[in-house]
């Protein structure tokens, strides 16, 4: 199974930061990667598909890049609620496996 | 509007059964494959089991492979995940999503304890 770095797995920021998220697979998986937004007691909320196409209604402050193994979601400026836990997915081949994720808090 | 409302979930004891339902409306369900991801408490997400979109190829994590089946019916819109052979590591809130456009349920607490 491939599997998926994701790094750091937590970090504090403040309202402004930019923060940078990555993950790394374990082999090549093309552009075949997405990235969730999740809250405590909520569904994943997908942001980013195919490594860096932001879904509709996603703020732009969000970006994604990378190809191959290496890949890198970043918040340009934080908000408020963007306080969260982040998970990349590679959807190349199954088992489809997640990040172990990120969680963004308020410094 | 795009729903998926996932049902099923309780507690059960180990060595259990127990099957999910995800009733699907707003889009064209045989178009879609669809997908169980699993959370354990505090834990990140795990992906379980894949049905692609006729229902014709299946796929399933290690970890359930052999215990957990997955199907759909089309003439209800539903997916379903059939839990055999339940352990305590499969406590869990298990959401069902058509992972390629972002659809996710909100999700069914499994709880698999004596």
């Amino acid at each position: 199974a491939i599997q998926m770095t994701q790094s750091p797995s937590s970090l504090s920021a403040s309202v402004g930061d930019r923060v940078t998220i990555t993950c790394r697979a374990s082999q090549d998986i093309r552009k075949d990667l997405s990235w969730y937004q999740q809250k405590p007691g909520k569904a994943p909320k997908l942001l980013i598909s195919a490594a860096s196409t932001l879904q509709s209604g996603v703020p732009s402050r969000f970006s994604g890049s990378g190809s191959g193994t290496d890949f890198t979601l970043t918040i340009s400026s934080l908000h408020p609620e963007d306080f969260a836990t982040y998970y990349c997915l590679q959807d190349y081949t199954y088992p489809q496996t997640f990040g172990q994720g990120t969680k963004v808090e308020i410094k | 509007e795009v729903q998926l409302v996932e049902s099923g979930g309780g507690l059960i004891q180990p060595g259990g059964s127990l099957r999910l339902s995800c009733a699907a409306s707003g889009f064209t369900f045989s178009n879609y494959a669809m997908s169980w991801v699993r959370q354990a408490p505090g834990k990140g997400l795990e992906w379980v089991s894949t049905i692609s979109g006729a229902g014709g190829n299946t796929y399933y994590a290690d970890s359930v492979k052999g215990r957990f089946t997955v199907s759909k019916d089309h003439s209800k819109n539903t997916l379903y995940l059939q839990m055999n052979s339940l352990r305590a590591e499969d406590t869990a809130v298990y959401y069902c999503a058509v992972i390629i456009t972002g659809y996710w349920g909100q999700g069914t607490l499994v709880t698999v304890s004596p």
